[in-house]
């Protein structure tokens, strides 16, 4: 149980596109999910917090106008990644958690923005 | 705020030798305390975790992990490691912010 998905896996866009990536959790509801991105051999940097039906809390240095996170029901959030960049390039993880603290982690979307 | 030190930036084991993975974490309270593997390109996976009761925590894979709050830490280890544990492993934190903080992570490399 608590599988969550991700997809794309991999996604190539160009500078100045705009990309959405998905994040589904497909056996139990999500009341929180979370976006991390992981730069190459680093750790994982929280992005921000969404709870089901509310505005994302961010985490400083953010942009939120960069990063549009929706979580509009209790499997799926989405993060799209505006007006993308080369900087923008990432290794983007989700996770999500029901009623307790544990996240369970999606496989990952690879971006790169040529 | 929660913070996570994970010394050992890359470790190389034998195959069938043993490991430890150090972890030291800051916290104020009793943490809620993980352990995750990472593979190439891949997601992470919960290996153990520790919430309260017995300090010493099975996982999975054959996975061990002692939490020990007089040395702040909670290493894990694994008696026999096979070539398939290659992987990136990451020690996290879970305080008081409800946010996860993770470690810099270990890359564990495993030769024949």
């Amino acid at each position: 149980g608590a599988v969550v998905s991700q997809h794309p896996s991999r996604v190539i866009c160009k500078s100045g596109t705009s990309v959405k990536i998905e994040c589904r959790s497909l056996d139990f509801q999500a009341t929180t999910m979370f976006w991390y991105r992981q730069f190459p051999k680093q750790s994982l940097m929280l992005m921000a917090t969404s709870n089901e039906g509310s505005k994302a809390t961010y985490e400083q240095g953010v942009e939120k106008d960069k990063f549009l996170i929706n979580h509009a029901s209790l499997t799926l959030s989405t993060l799209t990644v505006t007006s993308a960049h080369p900087e923008d390039s990432s290794f983007y993880i989700c996770s999500a958690s029901g009623r307790g603290i544990e996240q369970y982690f999606g496989p990952g979307t690879r971006l790169t923005v040529t | 705020a929660q913070s996570v030190t994970q010394p050992d930036i890359h470790i190389t084991v034998s195959e069938g030798a043993s490991l430890e993975l150090r972890c030291n974490y800051s916290y104020g309270a009793t943490p809620y305390l993980f352990w995750y593997v990472q593979s190439p390109g891949q997601g992470l996976q919960l290996l153990l975790k520790y919430f309260s009761g017995d300090t010493l925590v099975q996982g999975i894979k054959g996975f061990e992990a002692e939490f020990k709050r007089s040395q702040s830490s909670f290493n894990l280890r694994k008696p026999s490691v096979h070539w398939s544990d290659a992987a990136e492993y990451f020690c996290a934190v879970w305080g008081g912010n409800e946010k996860l903080t993770f470690g810099t992570g270990t890359r564990l490399t495993i030769i024949p």
